[in-house]
């Protein structure tokens, strides 16, 4: 089985600090996504990458930064966290495989608040 | 460009009745894929389906049916004989060919089943 760790679920910080989602998966997979999901908008992406040290900004990058330092590991920065980040944080990964038809296998999330 | 459509936000049904959620999709790729995930209250999204657009045959696994009419631009999904257990969130999503690792989500249906 797929398995994507994220290592907090719940996580209250306060504005201005800098703020590490830490997200693992497990099976070898190339790609791994960040997606940040609010009510009533479903899941924005908010960058990828494709392989260590490379990264793509998705739709919503703005105040946030990511580091893929190993293939297994991709960590979320918000540099100076706002209460407007205050969000479910999803990562996700998947085979380069077959392209588009690959699966993106999902993480629990992390609930963070910003006070 | 690519766009997912759940105009149902909220569903809300008597546990055993049928229920079918709707997706309409926008992609001007001949080859793209869609994904159906659950969203448990847990907050993990777990996969349930993929099709590709070359393959219009409806497809069956226990209580849950999809309907893929590329007609229509479609890809609905019903519950048959709903249990408590199948109320989540559940999301609609496409990806195609051309544009590389992203997928589109819809933004949602949250169905609850009343006991």
């Amino acid at each position: 089985d797929v398995k994507v760790t994220q290592s907090s679920r719940y996580l209250v910080k306060r504005t201005g600090e800098k703020v590490f989602l830490e997200c693992v998966q497990d099976m070898d997979h190339e790609n791994m996504f960040w997606y940040r999901q609010d009510p009533g908008l479903g899941l924005r992406l908010i960058y990828f990458s494709y392989d260590v040290k490379m990264k793509e900004k998705g739709d919503i990058p703005e105040g946030y930064s990511v580091s893929r330092e190993k293939k297994e590991r991709f960590s979320l920065i918000l540099e100076s966290a706002s209460t407007n980040q205050t969000s479910m944080y999803l990562c996700a990964s998947s085979s380069q495989g077959q392209g588009a038809q690959e699966t993106q296998y999902f993480g629990p999330g992390t609930r963070l608040l910003v006070l | 460009a690519q766009k997912v459509t759940q105009a149902q936000t909220e569903i809300s049904v008597v546990e055993k009745e049928d229920v079918t959620l709707d997706c309409v999709y926008e992609t001007r790729d001949t080859t793209y894929y869609l994904f159906w995930y659950k969203q448990p209250p847990s907050g993990e999204l777990v996969f349930l389906i993929r099709r590709n657009s070359f393959d219009e045959q409806n497809e069956i696994s226990g209580r849950y049916s999809w309907n893929f009419q590329k007609s229509t631009s479609s890809f609905n999904f019903t519950i048959t004989a709903s249990q408590v257990v199948d109320s989540a969130v559940y999301f609609c999503a496409l990806r195609t060919r051309n544009t590389g690792n992203q997928f589109y989500f819809g933004t949602g249906t949250s169905l609850t089943v009343i006991p």
